[in-house]
């Protein structure tokens, strides 16, 4: 079964600081990865997502892809309180399977 | 509107009872999937249509559960005889085609509270 594993944390960090979130995954067949945002009572939203090794940029977000070590993160540079969410991990095979999530606050 | 819309967004019902959800994904979009999330955990798969055919159904989902998406539009989750164990929120989600590079929009879910 496929399975992506997180630390469920919680995860602190001091507003501006970088927030670093990881994840590992046991299915060296996938090939794409997500992180999706997950506010208190909302839906999941797609922040990022990475098909290549090496590292994709988007803002303040960069994501890592390490498919030799079958691992992924997410960076969060210059951490705003409106980050504090849950950042859930995907990935796809025939169908998108998530990890339990990792809860991150920014404290102002 | 050019989201993912499910409706009721909260339901709640008596143990035993029948429900049906409804699904209404991006219009473009020829896959559905229906996941459910409990507090704390991630979503968990429950199945998923390529247009109207039901291409895959997890092995852990009671036959209780049943889903249709008879026009390859919208879809819709029904859960019979409702158990206190099937609280929870009921996510849909649809994607493009696997040949594009695909990404999965959720809607805003249904929460379901059985009593």
């Amino acid at each position: 079964q496929k399975e992506v594993e997180q630390n469920s944390g919680p995860l602190s960090v001091p507003e501006g600081a970088i927030a670093s979130l990881n994840c590992t995954y046991s299915d060296r067949g996938s090939q794409s990865f997500f992180w999706y945002r997950q506010y208190s009572g909302k839906s999941p939203e797609l922040i990022m997502f990475i098909y290549s090794n090496g590292d994709k940029e988007d803002g303040r977000f960069t994501a890592q892809l390490n498919k030799a070590s079958q691992y992924v993160s997410l960076l969060i540079r210059d951490s705003q309180p409106s980050d504090s969410a849950t950042y859930l991990c995907a990935g796809s095979g025939n169908q998108f399977y998530f990890g339990t999530g990792t809860s991150l606050t920014v404290i102002p | 509107d050019t989201g993912v819309s499910q409706n009721p967004r909260h339901k709640i019902t008596k143990r035993g009872q029948n429900v049906t959800f409804r699904c209404d994904p991006i219009s473009e979009h020829n896959r559905l999937y229906w996941y459910r999330q409990t507090l704390g955990q991630g979503p968990e798969f429950l199945t998923y249509f390529q247009n109207e055919a039901q291409l895959e159904k997890s092995r852990l989902l009671s036959d209780r559960f049943s889903a249709e998406r008879p026009k390859g539009s919208f879809s819709t989750l029904e859960i019979q005889r409702t158990e206190q164990g099937d609280s929870a929120m009921y996510l849909c989600a649809s994607s493009p085609d696997r040949d594009t590079n695909e990404k999965l929009f959720f809607g805003s879910g249904t929460q379901l509270s059985v009593l």
